[in-house]
């Protein structure tokens, strides 16, 4: 069964404190791994893709990389308008374009 | 600005009436929906994939007589939630994958959620 663990399930971070979310992932054959943001009370709102280990890429303050086994998104001197939910997922290469959520890792970030 | 839009945004009913939610796909046809269901402080987990013309497919341990699914067209499914009852309260979500155009980039496109209230 395809799974996605989120760690930590919380973090806390002063306003331009570095640090990486981290979501492990079992799939069988993996199409995809998604990571999306979601703030209260909202949809999911997308973020990156990634296809293979090794695979990098970058938006404004995050970046998010990829293992065989693992990925992080990586936020560099976080802003308080960071503050959210960050989801991961990942879509295995059979099961129709389904996606498995992780629970998800709630970043709050202080000014 | 939004590419998959639901409505209502928020509902609240008595137990045992019927609810209905639309997701559209606006500037794009999505031939695949996929409705989610997500409980406070929880993942997201998937209900049903909803197919254009056809019925849709349920996921294990999810009542298809209960939440029924309709995707009469290529911009427009339904979720009816049928003699909702209190522990249906749930923030539902739906979406869609664009396969044409400049939404012809694989991304998952997310509605804004329905948050069911039921009473």
């Amino acid at each position: 069964e395809d799974q996605v663990t989120q760690s930590p399930e919380a973090l806390r971070l002063q306003e331009g404190e570095s640090s990486s979310l981290n979501c492990s992932y079992t799939v069988s054959g993996l199409r995809g791994l998604f990571w999306y943001r979601q703030d209260p009370g909202k949809g999911p709102e997308f973020l990156f893709t990634l296809y293979s280990a090794g695979e990098e890429k970058e938006k404004e303050r995050l970046k998010a990389t990829l293992t065989k086994k693992e990925s992080f998104l990586h936020i560099t001197a976080p802003k308080p308008e960071d503050s959210a939910t960050y989801l991961c997922a990942v879509q295995a290469s059979t099961g129709f374009q389904k996606l498995v959520f992780g629970t998800g890792t709630r970043l709050l970030v202080s000014p | 600005g939004a590419v998959v839009s639901q409505h209502p945004s928020w509902v609240i009913c008595k137990s045992g009436t019927s609810v209905k939610i639309e997701c559209r796909s606006l500037d794009f046809q999505a031939t695949t929906m996929f409705w989610y269901r997500q409980f406070p402080k929880q993942s997201l987990m998937l209900m049903a994939t909803s197919n254009e013309g056809s019925k849709a497919t349920y996921e294990q341990g999810v009542e298809k007589d209960k939440f029924l699914i309709n995707h009469a067209s290529l911009t427009l499914s339904t979720l009816t939630v049928t003699s909702a009852h209190p522990e249906d309260s749930s923030f539902y979500i739906c979406s869609a994958r664009g396969t044409s155009g400049r939404f012809n980039t694989g991304e998952l496109f997310f509605g804004e959620g329905s948050r069911l209230t039921v009473l």
